[in-house]
């Protein structure tokens, strides 16, 4: 199985910053790689898919970057309604495996 | 398009349980369909995976004997049938569309149908 590891586990950022998520695969995904954002007691939102593909109604404020085995979810300027927990999600070969999160808090 | 489980609840261990869930407003039969599962505190976890037709099915090792996914197109449903249930199936279990006809990212979420198995 591919192993998907998310750092840091907790982002303390404030409102206007930039924030930068990291996740590593154990093994190449190509750019078979997707990012979601969930907040308490809800599903999660797809954000990005394909690397850096938007998802529909994904603000312009996130992009994803990366290729093979490093890939990066960056917040441009976060809003108060971006403190979620942010998952990435490789679906290059199944079984489909999930980091374990990155926590974006105030 | 819209995903709307139902059928979790409190079941024993070993016991048996079938979670629906039912697509609106999209072509339910042109999407391959997934099963994924949340445990309290824990990351996301693929649980199974149907073809269109429902000719072609995967799970994960974790499940694998124990659960059966199906789909009856004609009525936009999909379905998990879980058996010989274990302390680790407590999970919310999503029903989930793919955001198009290639890539396993999804885009569509149903709100979850919560699994507890305790005696």
């Amino acid at each position: 199985d591919i192993v998907m590891t998310q750092s840091p586990a907790t982002l303390f950022v404030s409102p206007g910053e930039r924030a930068t998520l990291s996740c590593r695969a154990s093994q190449s995904v190509r750019n078979n790689l997707a990012w979601y954002q969930q907040k308490p007691g809800q599903p999660p939102r797809l954000l990005m898919y394909g690397v850096s593909t938007w998802a529909p109604d994904t603000p312009p404020r996130f992009s994803g970057s990366g290729s093979g085995t490093e890939f990066t979810l960056t917040i441009s300027s976060v809003q108060s309604e971006d403190f979620a927990v942010y998952y990435c999600q490789q679906y290059s070969t199944r079984p489909l495996t999930f980091g374990g999160g990155t926590k974006v808090e105030i | 398009a819209q995903l709307v489980e139902s059928g979790g609840g409190l079941v024993k261990p070993g016991g048996s349980l079938r979670l629906s869930c039912v697509a609106s407003g999209f072509t339910f039969s042109s999407y391959r369909m997934f099963w994924l599962r949340q445990a309290p505190g824990k990351e996301l976890e693929w649980v199974s995976y149907i073809s269109l037709s429902g000719g072609e099915t995967d799970y994960a090792d974790s499940v694998k004997g124990r659960f059966t996914i199906s789909r009856d197109n004609g009525k936009k449903s999909l379905f998990l049938e879980m058996s010989g249930v274990r302390a680790e199936d407590t999970a919310v279990y999503y029903c989930a569309s793919p955001v198009d006809l290639v890539s396993d990212a999804f885009d569509i979420w149903g709100q979850g149908t919560k699994v507890i198995v305790s005696s």
